[in-house]
């Protein structure tokens, strides 16, 4: 059975401060992503990542793929408050009646001034 | 597109009635995905799919029931409403194998208060 496990799972950080969002994996998958959830909102998202060693940046935020250590990490440089939100790391896992994301418990990240 | 929508946003449920929740996608996705919500916490699967006429449990799959007859269209139908289902209920979808990147949109999800 596939697992999914963020750290951590609150985060409280000072604007300008940098910092990182791990999530681990227990079996072998290539394809992950990254979502972000406001509150009362749904699931919008970030990141796909593909293949080990895959990087991707939007803005502030940058994702990371090591398919080898089962790890991801969501890199946060320079907190802005509007990246206060909860994050969900999810991992393609394939079962005999298709493929479904596990995901994390989610890491809720607040930025404060 | 419109994406993956739902319906209701909202609904307060007595103990013991029933309901059924609409989603439907306008994306052409195979695969198609119930989850629960509940506050402070991470997403359960209740349900999926992986297309017409083809249906699979999730990890809290009782109380629920599905159909999917056809690909634009999920219903998740709650039989006998307990307190317990009290959730936020997301609906999602994405392409399925052949795809290479495969991505997952949900709905905007259903509010369900049962008392």
């Amino acid at each position: 059975e596939l697992k999914v496990e963020q750290n951590p799972l609150f985060l409280s950080m000072q604007e300008g401060k940098n910092y990182t969002i791990y999530c681990n994996y227990s079996t072998t998958s290539d394809r992950l992503y990254w979502y972000r959830q406001d509150p009362g909102k749904s699931l919008e998202s970030l990141f796909v990542l593909l293949s080990n060693g895959a990087v991707k940046q939007e803005g502030r935020l940058m994702a990371s793929l090591d398919t080898k250590a089962r790890l991801s990490t969501l890199h946060i440089t320079a907190a802005v408050h509007d990246l206060s939100a909860t994050y969900f790391c999810a991992v393609d896992g394939w079962e005999t009646s298709g493929s479904r994301l596990t995901f994390g418990e989610g890491t809720q990240l607040t930025v404060n001034p | 597109n419109a994406g993956v929508t739902q319906t209701p946003k909202f609904r307060i449920l007595k103990i013991g009635q029933s309901m059924t929740l609409q989603c439907t996608q306008d994306m052409n996705h195979n695969y198609m995905y119930w989850y629960r919500q509940d506050p402070g916490m991470g997403l359960k699967l209740i349900y999926y799919s992986v297309g017409a006429g083809i249906t699979d449990k999730g990890e809290v799959p009782n109380g629920y029931n599905v159909s999917r007859s056809t690909t634009e269209d999920f219903p998740l139908r709650l039989e006998l409403a307990a307190p317990s289902q009290t959730s936020v209920y997301f609906c999602a979808s994405r392409p399925g194998t052949g795809n290479s990147y495969n991505e997952q949109f949900f709905g905007p999800g259903t509010r369900l208060t049962v008392l």
